[in-house]
């Protein structure tokens, strides 16, 4: 079984606060790696995709891969209390269907 | 109007009875998911499909049949409802070159 690990929160920081939020998996053969934002009783919404080792910026977000660590982050700068939401890991394995794996989430809440 | 709709937004049924969680996108995409969704466990695969004659079990299939009537259409059954059935269900889609999903707005089903 595949795995994908969050701590799931909650994960408080100060608004205008750097958030990060952490994921580890299993499957050393993944290939993609995404981060979603669920609030509360609504649908995840995809936020940000990496597929290679290091960093990739999109506004205040940042995602990070180590694949030898087997390592994913996402980087919230200057946080809002509009960001406060569930924020899901996914991963894809390394079968030939690529189907995905979500990990629990993390609960952030950014305290104003 | 939205890419990926799901119908009923709610619905309570009684244990024993047969539901249908009806999917349809306008995203173009082959790639169909059926999710379900509880606390402290995050999303599981139920079906997923690849196109209409691709339909292949998840983690978590047993007390669930899907149909794939179209490109656009991905429906989920319960065939005989019972009340550890009560979740979330989200419906997804994705493209081929797996750059992440489009959920659905999620169906609320309590099994009484």
């Amino acid at each position: 079984q595949k795995e994908v690990e969050q701590n799931s929160g909650p994960l408080s920081v100060p608004e205008g606060a750097i958030a990060s939020l952490n994921c580890t998996y299993s499957d050393r053969g993944s290939q993609s790696f995404f981060w979603y934002r669920q609030y509360s009783g609504k649908s995840p919404e995809l936020i940000m995709s990496i597929y290679s080792n290091g960093d990739k910026e999109d506004g205040r977000f940042t995602a990070q891969l180590n694949k030898a660590s087997q390592y994913v982050s996402l980087l919230i700068r200057d946080s809002q209390p509009s960001d406060s939401a569930t924020y899901l890991c996914a991963v894809t394995d390394s079968g030939g269907y690529q189907k995905v794996t979500f990990g629990t989430g993390t609960k952030l809440q950014v305290i104003p | 109007d939205a890419d990926v709709t799901q119908t009923p937004r709610n619905r309570i049924t009684k244990t024993g009875k047969r539901i249908m969680l009806e999917c349809s996108q306008t995203k173009g995409h082959d790639r169909m998911y059926w999710y379900r969704q509880d606390p402290g466990l995050g999303l599981r695969l139920i079906y997923y499909s690849f196109d209409v004659k691709d339909i292949n079990k998840g983690e978590i299939s047993d007390g669930y049949s899907v149909s794939r009537q179209a490109q656009a259409k991905f429906s989920l059954s319960l065939e005989s409802a019972i009340p550890n059935q009560t979740a979330l269900y989200f419906c997804a889609t994705s493209d081929p070159r797996g750059h992440g999903y489009t959920f659905g707005s999620g169906t609320r089903l309590t099994v009484v």
